[in-house]
């Protein structure tokens, strides 16, 4: 059975402090390593897929990495409007397993 | 612009009611999936459909009922045995299985409705 697990399950930092958040995955043939940011009430918006160990993918302030274990959210610099939930998912076939998601806060 | 619209955003049920939450996408995707999201718990599969016509349970499938008649939708049915339908619904699009890209797995979701029982 598919698994992942994120870590830690809520993060408060301070404006430009930078971090980094943890999803552990255990899958049989991993078809892809997804990211999501969900904002209270809304859908959860595709934020980048790696395939592979030792891929990454930047975007703005973010940065995803890929091992054979687990991957990170590395968020450089944040600011306030970075304040979200990150959900991430794995996929083994057509379907996603999704973990629980890290709720991130930046304060001004 | 394309997109996934669920409809309601707001849903109430009465009790041994069912009720039907709509999902329509204008993405030309195969794949779409239902989910259930509850507090602390991320996102549990309810139903998904990789091509018209055809459907398979996800996980927490008991109490819930579909249909794929039109590549555009696949309305997800709350039914009067589902004992604790509270939660926030959320429809997804992928391009599908059958596509010839790795991105065939990237699931795109709508804004969700939020169910609650009266």
């Amino acid at each position: 059975e598919d698994q992942v697990t994120q870590s830690p399950e809520a993060l408060r930092l301070q404006e430009g402090e930078s971090s980094s958040l943890n999803c552990s995955y255990t899958v049989s043939g991993l078809r892809g390593l997804f990211w999501y940011r969900q904002d209270p009430g809304k859908g959860p918006e595709f934020l980048f897929t790696l395939y592979s160990a030792g891929e990454e993918k930047e975007k703005e302030r973010l940065k995803a990495t890929l091992t054979k274990k687990e991957s990170f959210l590395h968020i450089t610099a944040p600011k306030p409007e970075d304040s979200a939930t990150y959900l991430c998912a794995a996929s083994s076939g057509s379907r996603l397993t999704f973990g629980e998601g890290t709720q991130l806060t930046v304060n001004p | 612009d394309g997109g996934i619209t669920q409809s309601p955003k707001y849903l109430f049920r009465k009790e041994g009611q069912n009720v039907t939450l709509s999902c329509e996408q204008n993405l030309n995707h195969d794949a779409m999936y239902w989910y259930r999201q509850d507090p602390g718990q991320g996102l549990r599969l309810i139903y998904y459909s990789q091509i018209v016509n055809d459907f398979q349970k996800g996980d927490i499938a008991e109490g819930y009922s579909v249909s794929r008649e039109k590549k555009e939708s696949f309305p997800l049915t709350v039914t009067s045995a589902q004992k604790n339908p509270t939660a926030f619904y959320l429809c997804a699009s992928s391009i599908g299985r059958l596509a010839g890209t790795l991105a065939k797995n990237i699931q795109y979701f709508g804004a969700g409705t939020r169910l609650s029982v009266l």
